[in-house]
């Protein structure tokens, strides 16, 4: 059985930093792209960043470009968020998510989220 | 950027049939993902590549595409089926992901 277990999630105050971790088991982790999707209190939902299978490239909302940090450690079965400079409406739970196709042949989808983690809560507030 | 826009409530009696719909200008390029989400509860992927469906969802969820609108229909609605409905797409390159705002199906 998939799981994904995310953690590091808490109240941090604007301008500071969390680091987000999902642990991957149930599947081999290291052929998937990965990605990071969040829903603020009562919204919808937002895809945040993905990481290619190899660590890199990675991929970024406009909205967290340049303060979000995805990375992953496939050795762990480990994905990570590193956040930076947060802002109140960086508010949400944070999903570590996984596509239905792996990469093959150069092709690493990042669509199709077949297994959602039970999410992590981040609050940014003073 | 690119918008995928869905009316925000859909209303049906049980036993009838719920559409949703998904407008986009990616649409016609890029295949649409449907995700049903319950209070308090992940999303779980209902409809995958426009049209088909995850083992172990019920063969009443169907989705189709025309242009640049895809549809959910949910056949012979149940009271379960209940939940916020998201539709999902990706850019031209499939490397940025985009949703929906999200519809919420009430069961009369």
């Amino acid at each position: 059985e998939v799981q994904l277990l995310e953690s590091g999630g808490g109240l941090v105050q604007p301008g500071g930093s969390l680091r987000l971790s999902c642990a991957a088991s149930g599947f081999t982790f290291s052929p998937y792209a990965m990605s990071w999707v969040r829903q603020a209190p009562g919204k919808g939902l937002e895809w945040v960043s993905g990481i290619s299978y190899s660590g890199g490239p990675t991929y970024y909302a406009d909205s967290v470009k340049a303060r979000f940090t995805i990375s992953r450690d496939n050795s762990k079965n480990t994905l990570y968020l590193q956040m930076n400079s947060l802002r109140a409406e960086d508010t949400a739970v944070y999903y570590c998510v996984k596509p239905l196709g792996h990469c093959s042949g150069g092709v690493c989808p990042m669509t199709g989220l077949d297994n959602w983690g039970q999410g992590t809560l981040v609050t940014v507030s003073s | 950027s690119y918008e995928l826009t869905q009316p925000p409530s859909v209303s049906v009696s049980p036993g009838q049939t719920a559409r949703i719909t998904c407008s986009g200008d990616i649409l016609p390029k890029q295949y649409a993902y449907w995700y049903q989400q319950k209070p308090g509860q992940a999303p779980v992927l209902v409809i995958y590549k426009d049209s088909e469906r995850p083992s172990g969802i019920p063969e009443r969820f169907s989705g189709s595409s025309s242009g640049t609108t895809v549809t959910l229909s949910i056949t012979g609605v149940q009271a379960e089926d209940e939940a916020d409905y998201y539709c999902q797409s990706a850019d031209s390159s499939g490397t940025s992901l985009v949703f929906g705002g999200g519809t919420k199906l009430t069961v009369l």
